[in-house]
């Protein structure tokens, strides 16, 4: 069975840097073309990046929002994804959740989320 | 704003059907057949329900379908149930350079 367990949310000052993690079990994450989407407050799902496995070269894609901020990467060996987000806005307040795709473009799994809020 | 329109509400009574929309544009929805759908449960993570327009994961109920017709795609629930009632919501693939455009998701009331 597939999980995902993100950690690492909190609060945060504008400016400041947080690092997420999302923990993957059942499959292989390096296999994996892997996602993170963000919800702010009573607001509908924005895509915030992805990797793609490492046979399609683990190369990433970010939204316009988060580019240059944002870091999507994952360690191999934890079966773990990060994202490390750095100058944060206090847009950026949201619930972030880890997803994993499907075998085309679709979100088969995802992670319960982990709420990011940032604030003075 | 959300990329694709979605009705912010909808219902029906136990038994009856209700169609979802949503409805983008040919760079999205009416561009590839990689329209999927969603369900989720307040305070819960999102579960697929619909992938490729129509395709119905194993485990999901055959009362979930889905279709498209141009820049439209709907979700259709028969045969409504009290635990259908939830928030759906539609994802599309919309090219290389922004691969993913939500919907802003349709809240399904069982009355």
């Amino acid at each position: 069975e597939v999980q995902l367990v993100e950690s690492g949310g909190g609060l945060v000052k504008p400016g400041g840097s947080l690092r997420l993690s999302c923990a993957a079990s059942g499959f292989t994450l390096s296999n994996a073309w892997m996602s993170w989407v963000r919800q702010a407050p009573g607001k509908g799902l924005e895509w915030v990046g992805r990797i793609r496995s490492k046979n399609d070269g683990g190369t990433t894609d970010y939204a316009a929002p988060v580019k240059g901020r944002f870091t999507i990467s994952r360690d191999d060996s934890k079966n773990t994804l990060y994202l490390q987000m750095n100058s944060l806005k206090t847009e950026d307040t949201a619930v972030y959740y880890c997803t994993h795709y499907g075998d085309a473009e679709y979100f088969q799994d995802w992670g319960q989320g982990t709420l990011v809020t940032v604030s003075s | 704003q959300s990329a694709l329109t979605q009705p912010p509400s909808a219902s029906g009574s136990p038994g009856q059907s209700v169609a979802i929309s949503c409805t983008g544009t040919s760079s999205d929805v009416g561009g590839y057949n990689y329209v999927s759908w969603y369900q989720q449960y307040p305070g819960k993570a999102p579960k697929l329900m619909i992938y490729e327009v129509s395709k119905r994961p194993s485990g999901v109920p055959d009362r979930f379908s889905g279709s498209k017709s141009g820049n439209t795609a709907s979700l259709t629930v028969s045969g409504l149930q009290a635990e259908d009632e939830a928030d759906y919501f539609c994802i599309s693939y919309a090219g290389s350079n922004n691969p993913v455009v939500f919907g802003g998701g349709t809240k399904l009331t069982v009355l």
